[in-house]
């Protein structure tokens, strides 16, 4: 069973709506959790950054992660076209001196309808 | 700032020909990591570095090396390439890990790998 685990979709929808995307965990380390977006042909960048349980709202996106259940998820409001990529989330129990090492899920590939 | 650069962009090998791919960054990052993302299985962590002169063994080693001679240079070898190899490589630096702050890394553009 792999650490993190993330549907890989693809998940198809009309432009405006919420969007929910999710990854389970089994690792009870984990306490930093981010969201990566990763367009067609590039590198991931970072969307998002969670540190422990809780939410986090920036413009159309919320972050919220639940530890008790190991679940975290990434909404996306509004959704638009240009939002049409791959998301990949991410967790680290954190190091120090020892490398920043993430442990990635497979990612989810969305695509937001004209 | 150019960022996290990787060289080259595609290249085909055969079956035991060997390549070094280069990843540099501008940002004076002290950590940096070579990734490999396959269909399926996501992004592993091949080596990464914690400063200039130090590498260590992420989760998927085998069959590659990698040096860090200097701190914005980070360089990935395969010695004797196989088709399982065959896939797009993402070199990635951070500033250290400070306490609560997981500090952001920043991916280049990716190196696609054909080994034939």
């Amino acid at each position: 069973q792999k650490e993190v685990e993330q549907d890989p979709g693809p998940l198809s929808v009309p432009e405006g709506a919420i969007v929910s995307l999710n990854c389970t965990y089994s690792n009870s380390a984990f306490q930093y959790f981010m969201w990566y977006r990763q367009y067609s042909r590039k590198g991931p960048e970072l969307l998002m950054y969670t540190y422990s349980s809780g939410n986090k709202e920036d413009g159309r996106f919320t972050a919220q992660v639940d530890k008790s259940s190991k679940y975290i998820s990434l909404f996306i409001r509004d959704s638009q076209p240009s939002d049409s990529a791959t998301y990949l989330c991410a967790m680290s129990a954190g190091s120090t001196g020892g490398g920043n090492k993430l442990t990635f899920g497979t990612g989810t590939q969305l695509k937001v309808e004209l | 700032n150019a960022g996290v650069t990787q060289t080259p962009k595609f290249r085909v090998l055969k079956t035991g020909q060997s390549m070094t791919l280069l990843c540099a960054q501008d940002m004076n990052h002290e950590y940096m990591y070579w990734y490999r993302q396959d269909p399926g299985m996501g992004l592993r962590l091949i080596h990464y570095s914690v400063g200039e002169g130090t590498t260590a063994k992420g989760e998927v080693p085998d069959g590659y090396n990698v040096s860090r001679l200097k701190k914005q240079n980070f360089l990935l070898g395969l010695e004797s390439a196989a088709p399982s190899q065959t896939s797009v490589y993402f070199c990635a630096s951070s500033y250290p890990f400070r306490g609560v702050h997981q500090e952001t890394q920043y991916f280049g553009p990716g190196t696609r790998l054909l080994v034939l």
